[in-house]
């Protein structure tokens, strides 16, 4: 059993197209979280949510909306893609924000 | 500036060596996690310290904390081939910040270990 799952696991799609990825958790957890890998391998948070409510938001552009239809998913919505989104995106959850986070696999977008 | 730095970037040592990887953050935290990261794969988690202990191990690994000098290290002892993968260190921030942050990570120390 997947703890935290991702879909799709590539995402190859032209710029300016809207785009979803989709995360589930059956852990359980209270907190979920989206984070951007670069080329860098460096981790940027990008948001997470706590009992459905938004706790942070970084300055990520706003064309990246995250969209939690209950506890167990947190889905990220990215309209107009630009080339400079490409990137891997991790979904993650945790009981609470300073415990133990489960990733999921990673989605690779490559926008062209 | 990232919040947690880790040291090297990059480490190449032969089977059965000691790798040694070190990190520094800047703020007051409550606990200082490590993840690893296998090539296309997602983090997982490997150990947490808490700012009020100084040594933790688990298996192989030996982590130290530094609260005077905002600093970690994780040991890895006789090291294999299937060490081989990207570390990260994490910080969680004390209680009464808890809602404004999340877990921050560096941009990781790649470990290659030679068979």
């Amino acid at each position: 059993d997947t703890a935290v799952s991702q879909t799709p696991k590539y995402l190859v799609t032209q710029m300016g197209n809207d785009k979803s990825i989709k995360c589930e958790q059956n852990l359980g957890h209270d907190t979920m979280y989206w984070y951007k890998q670069d080329s860098k391998k460096f981790l940027k948070i990008m948001f997470s949510y706590n009992n459905k409510e938004l706790i942070i938001n970084e300055t990520v552009p706003n064309r990246f909306s995250p969209k939690s239809p209950d506890k167990a998913h947190l889905n990220l919505h990215i309209n107009s893609l630009e080339l400079g989104d490409s990137a891997v995106y991790f979904c993650a959850s945790s009981q609470s924000m300073n415990t133990e986070a489960f990733f999921g696999q990673g989605t690779r977008l490559t926008v062209v | 500036s990232q919040q947690g730095e880790e040291d090297p970037q990059a480490l190449s040592i032969q089977e059965g060596e000691n790798a040694t990887m070190n990190c520094s953050y800047k703020t007051s935290i409550n606990n200082l996690q490590w993840y690893r990261q296998n090539s296309g794969r997602g983090l997982v988690h490997l150990i947490l310290i808490r700012s009020n202990e100084r040594e933790k191990h688990s298996g192989r690994l030996r982590v130290t904390l530094d609260t005077s000098k905002k600093s970690s290290s994780l040991l890895i002892t006789a090291s294999r081939a299937a060490d081989t993968a990207s570390y990260f260190c994490a910080t969680g921030l004390p209680f009464m910040d808890t809602g404004r942050r999340a877990l921050t990570f560096g941009s990781g120390t790649r470990l290659q270990v030679q068979p």
